[in-house]
């Protein structure tokens, strides 16, 4: 399967917990992004890599938030101090460098902080 | 504010009718647009896309349609098979990442 993945599928949390998912996106791309969907709304895009690099992250939704990409390949999204309004599915979408193309998603991580 | 605007949160259509999904966006910067359908507890799995210098695009039974001057976009879908029941999301691009629509759930009646 040479589609994006993502790990843990489901996470259950108690308040104040910190939590990291992976990413690992389509191989020879170079683009990775990173989305949060809650319910009835569509997803929200979050900060994004071009290879190692992390070109944008100031719509992080706090400082809590935080993404690596080490070594260009797979991506880790932290979040610390977990509230229940970071309850939500995380998506995890990659390209390939450059212009407008297509993102391919991952099947999610839905987090439940309780 | 909503940049992309997906007005129908739900449409029916009886298998084997056209389907029309619709979407407007307000930022005359969005260059790229796609469609992507999305079943319960998966990922949007991409459809079609469109470029801004073009005002259709087709591929099998699914096209695209845009009109620059509306700021609007549509999603036709003919003949529509039960399998097409799904979440189908609107999203432009931007300087960074995809700008999504709330969604339209298109419910495929037999």
């Amino acid at each position: 399967d040479t589609g994006v993945s993502q790990d843990p599928r489901h996470k259950i949390t108690k308040r104040g917990q910190n939590v990291t998912f992976r990413c690992d996106p389509i191989s020879e791309h170079n683009r990775l992004y990173w989305y949060r969907q809650t319910l009835g709304q569509g997803p929200e895009f979050l900060t994004y890599f071009q290879n190692e690099a992390q070109l944008e992250k100031s719509r992080l939704l706090s400082d809590r938030f935080s993404a690596e990409r080490p070594k260009g390949s797979f991506s880790t999204l932290e979040i610390q101090r977990t509230e229940q309004g970071d309850s939500a599915m995380y998506l995890c979408a990659s390209s390939p460098s450059g212009g407008n193309s297509e993102q391919y998603f991952g099947p999610g991580t839905r987090l439940t902080v309780t | 504010d909503q940049q992309v605007k997906q007005n129908s949160p739900s449409l029916s259509v009886q298998e084997g009718r056209i389907s029309i999904l619709n979407c407007d966006y307000t930022n005359s910067m969005f260059d790229y647009f796609l469609w992507y359908k999305k079943y319960p507890a998966e990922g949007p799995t991409f459809l079609i896309s469109i470029s801004s210098i073009k005002d259709k695009n087709e591929d099998g039974r699914f096209t695209v349609f845009l009109n620059k001057s509306a700021k609007h976009l549509s999603l036709h879908i003919v003949p529509s098979q039960p399998g097409d029941s799904a979440v189908y999301f609107c999203a432009a691009t931007g300087a960074d990442g995809l700008t999504f629509g709330k969604g339209t759930h298109l419910i495929i009646q037999p």
